[in-house]
């Protein structure tokens, strides 16, 4: 199993960048998709998840308006839209699968992202 | 949203001495709480899901109790690698994560 995110950066205050996360070792469309980020030295935040058709997702309130989450199944892929970014969104962005004991079993390197002007 | 507090933030122990951390919630999680272990530079490493079960790998010296507003994650016997920080997690009601228990190696 590989989860691998890319797309981060450095962005000023109220751009966006689109996130990706490319799966393999697995059969993509069994499995439910997490984005979860870490601020520099703090704890893990739950931002978004997708089921495993992209017909169910939920947003955490500190993201809900500005961050778009999708799946695309052919290309084994995960995205996230971000816009109207702010500082306290720089952070490693990692994308996780939801296992099956439902918790996240496999997560990604990380992809940073530094809101700055 | 339902609040996960860990205590202790810090923990300072030796290697073999036994570790115990807790995380309480706002409100009941049920036995929908997961434990993961995160060292400098890597990815968290999930240990116990469902308050008591073992993920598949991890040794027989971590364990994890507890359910409705309390939990506890046990080390047994710490070895060296396993000085790192712990959360805990809940998907009960939407998704949230404790500030994380950073043991030590005293």
């Amino acid at each position: 199993v590989q989860l691998v995110e890319s797309g981060g950066g450095l962005v000023k205050p109220g751009g966006s960048l689109r996130l990706s996360c490319d799966a393999s070792g697995f059969i993509f469309t069994d499995y439910s998709l997490s984005w979860i980020r870490q601020a520099p030295g703090k704890g893990l935040e739950w931002l978004s998840s997708i089921s495993k058709s992209g017909t169910t997702i939920d947003y955490a309130d500190s993201v809900r308006g500005r961050f778009s989450i999708s799946r695309d199944n052919a290309k084994k892929s995960l995205h996230l839209q971000m816009n109207s970014l702010r500082a306290d969104d720089t952070a490693l962005y990692y994308c996780a699968r939801l296992g099956p004991p439902d918790y996240y079993d496999y997560w990604g390197h990380g992809t940073l992202v530094t809101v700055s002007s | 949203e339902i609040v996960l507090t860990q205590s202790p933030a810090t923990l300072s122990l030796s290697p073999g001495e036994r570790a115990t951390l807790s995380c309480r919630a706002s409100q009941s999680v049920s036995s929908y709480l997961a434990w993961y272990q995160q060292k400098p530079g890597q990815a968290p490493r999930l240990l116990i899901y469902d308050a008591s079960f073992r993920a598949t790998g991890i040794p027989a010296r971590f364990s994890g109790s507890g359910s409705g507003t309390h939990f506890t994650l046990t080390i047994s016997s710490l070895e060296p690698e396993d000085f790192a920080v712990y959360y805990c997690h809940q998907r009960s009601n939407r998704e949230t994560f404790g500030q994380g228990t950073r043991l030590e190696m005293k």
